[in-house]
Parts: structure tokens; C-alpha cells; sequence
């Protein structure tokens, strides 16, 4: 069974700070790795994805994140936080091959961005 | 960019009607997903639908829970007799495929389900 641990539910970043959001994540088989962002009362938009090729995957709007077996993590950053980023993040994992490819998230990291 | 859309927004019954969720996936798209989120919970998986039956189902799909694609566009979620646990948010998604090429899961903005 994939699982996947979001560490610190909600953050707050300064505007212009760099933006650290962790993810740890289990799977018994190579995993697909990913974020979304929730934007309020919008749906879920993905930001990047993570599928076996280089460990460090670029997204939309600036955000990175590294993929880490030893550590298995998926950590997400951003250099510099901009207001348009507050937002809800999550970090999900489903597993190659699988006929129907279902995601298995997080419980979601909630960022505030100060001015 | 396209986009799957969901409606109604916000469903409002009572336990044990029925209600059905309606979703249209982009249309070129051939896997279909339901998704719910409890308030303050993680976002959980209910089902895969792909050439008209469902591929995977967790277990909170029980026998109240049923998916359709009535018409080539349109995908349901209909839950027969709602109970107050099924409040929730539900999010639709789609995808082109599954894997390294395919499988990006695009969301709709999800129907708010609140039963009383």
C-alpha cells in the first residue's frame, strides 16, 4: 500500500522568503510522485510530477521539487513566496502501471503568505 | 487550457434520498476518477472508471456508491441513500492515460455535498 506523509499542516511564509513544503512518502513499488495546489474554491492544479526520469523536476509557477529515495521524499520549494501563492498544497504518490492510476494524497499543507 | 467541469457546486439533501454528482471530463480523455474530501481530511480516492466499467474501487465505495457514463460525455457518482458521513467535498477528474505520458489527473472544482 502507497501512503504519503505531509509534515505541518499549515505554513507561513514572508513575502519574497523561500517556501519549504515537506513530503514523505512509502510505496512498495516505484512510485509516480506529485503536487497539486487548491486554490480557493477552485479544483486541484497540478504544480509538477515526478516519474522515474531526472530527480529534480521543475513546475508551474517557480515551484520545484527533488525527488529522494534514500530519504523518500518529495519535497517542494520555491525561492521567493509571492502573495498569489497562498494556496493548499498536496503531495501525492500512485504507483507505474496501475490500470486505473489512482492517487493517494496527503493531508494537505495550507500556506500563508505575509506581506 | 480545457477543463472538466462539476455541477452542482453545492448539494444540499437529506439522509437517505439519493443524489447524483455530475461531471463532464475533458473530452478526449479516456480514464475517469471520483475523489472525495472529508472537511479537515486527506483528499481519498473512491474510483477508476475506463471503457465503460470500473477499473479500481477503494473500500469507502460500498454498494451505496455507483458510477455511469450515461452519454460519451457525461460521468455520475450517484449515492443511493445518502448518510451524513457522505458530506463531503467531491472532485471529479480525468486523464488522457495512465503512466509516464499519460496519466496527468486533471480536477474539477468539486461538488460540495451536505447532508442533513
Amino acid at each position: 500500500a502507497q501512503s504519503v506523509t505531509q509534515l505541518g499542516s499549515h505554513v507561513s511564509v514572508s513575502e519574497g522568503a523561500l517556501v519549504l513544503l515537506r513530503c514523505n512518502y512509502s510505496s512498495s513499488v516505484p512510485p509516480y510522485l506529485f503536487w497539486y495546489v487548491q486554490y480557493p474554491n477552485q479544483g486541484l492544479q497540478l504544480l509538477l510530477k515526478y516519474t522515474s526520469a531526472a530527480t529534480l523536476v521543475k513546475g508551474i509557477n517557480g515551484f520545484e521539487a527533488e525527488f529522494k529515495k534514500s530519504e523518500t521524499s518529495f519535497h517542494l520549494t520555491k525561492p521567493s513566496a509571492h502573495m498569489s501563492d497562498a494556496a493548499e498544497y498536496f503531495c501525492a504518490v500512485s504507483g507505474p502501471g496501475a490500470a486505473g492510476n489512482k492517487l493517494t494524497f496527503g493531508g494537505g499543507t495550507r500556506v500563508l503568505v505575509k506581506p | 487550457e480545457p477543463e472538466v467541469t462539476q455541477t452542482p457546486s453545492h448539494q444540499v439533501t437529506q439522509m437517505g434520498q439519493e443524489v447524483i454528482l455530475r461531471c463532464v471530463p475533458i473530452s478526449n480523455h479516456l480514464y475517469f476518477y471520483w475523489y472525495r474530501q472529508i472537511l479537515g481530511q486527506k483528499v481519498e480516492f473512491l474510483v477508476s472508471f475506463y471503457n465503460n466499467e470500473i477499473s479500481e474501487k477503494s473500500e469507502i465505495f460500498d454498494d451505496q456508491f455507483s458510477v455511469e457514463r450515461p452519454d460519451g460525455s457525461n460521468f455520475t457518482l450517484k449515492i443511493r441513500s445518502t448518510k451524513l458521513e457522505d458530506s463531503a467535498m467531491y472532485f471529479c477528474a480525468s486523464s488522457e492515460g495512465v503512466g509516464t505520458s499519460g496519466g496527468k489527473q486533471y480536477f474539477g472544482p468539486g461538488t460540495r455535498l451536505t447532508v442533513t
